[in-house]
């Protein structure tokens, strides 16, 4: 079945580590996208990328980074300049982008927290 | 920024009964979509309305849009246990960002 795998499921970090969330996507889609949930909110966008070795920063970028070597996949890296990185981290795709009034995909996201 | 606002944050209704829930958004859009978010999992995309459309259906959900007013309203008729969860409105406004703008979401529990 296609769609879109998020690992690990919980991750715990230490004080002063970075650390890498994993997502790949087997739908063929284009864009793909990150998102960060806090309890009680909604999704606020970290990261986005349209094309394989292109992305964007979105709303609350700092502290994360990014790459797209792939089309497949695209992780995150939650790194020690993220103060306060304890969320639910969900990633998406989707063709084209939302531009062409595709709906997203989303996998079934990593909680992390720290230790 | 949040874009989209749900009214109300949480709705507790019986097995049987409809449930509405309602989303407000600041700025023009070109969509607006409702996804549903089962406790600890991802997203669910439920429906997609375009800006210059005023009703959509999809088996049990009926969404409106009311772009003079900024506001979109959900629908889930003849509610299933099942159907307990948050429901977020998403909004996408163009002009180069591609990502979607989620409200704080509606949490619906559906006592059998």
């Amino acid at each position: 079945d296609g769609g879109i795998t998020q690992s690990p499921k919980y991750l715990f970090r230490k004080e002063g580590q970075n650390v890498t969330l994993s997502c790949e996507q087997n739908l063929n889609h284009d864009a793909m996208y990150w998102y960060r949930q806090d309890p009680g909110q909604g999704l606020r966008l970290i990261y986005y990328s349209q094309i394989v070795n292109d992305f964007q920063k979105g709303d609350i970028a700092e502290g994360y980074s990014v790459s797209r070597e792939k089309k497949e996949s695209f992780p995150l890296t939650v790194t020690s300049a993220q103060k306060n990185p304890t969320a639910f981290y969900l990633c998406a795709s989707s063709i084209f982008g939302t531009g062409s009034f595709q709906p997203q995909h989303f996998g079934d996201g990593t909680r992390l927290s720290i230790l | 920024s949040q874009q989209g606002e749900e009214d109300p944050q949480a709705l507790s209704i019986q097995e049987g009964e409809n449930a509405t829930m309602n989303c407000s958004y600041k700025t023009s859009i070109n969509n607006l979509q409702w996804y549903r978010q089962n406790s600890g999992r991802g997203l669910v995309h439920l429906i997609l309305i375009r800006s210059n459309e005023r009703e959509k259906h999809s088996g049990r959900l009926r969404v409106t849009l009311d772009t003079s007013k900024k506001s979109s309203s959900l629908l889930i008729t003849a509610s299933r246990a099942a159907d307990t969860a948050s429901y977020f409105c998403a909004t996408y406004s163009g002009g180069g960002a591609d990502g979607l703008t989620f409200g704080k979401g509606t949490h619906l529990i559906i006592q059998p």
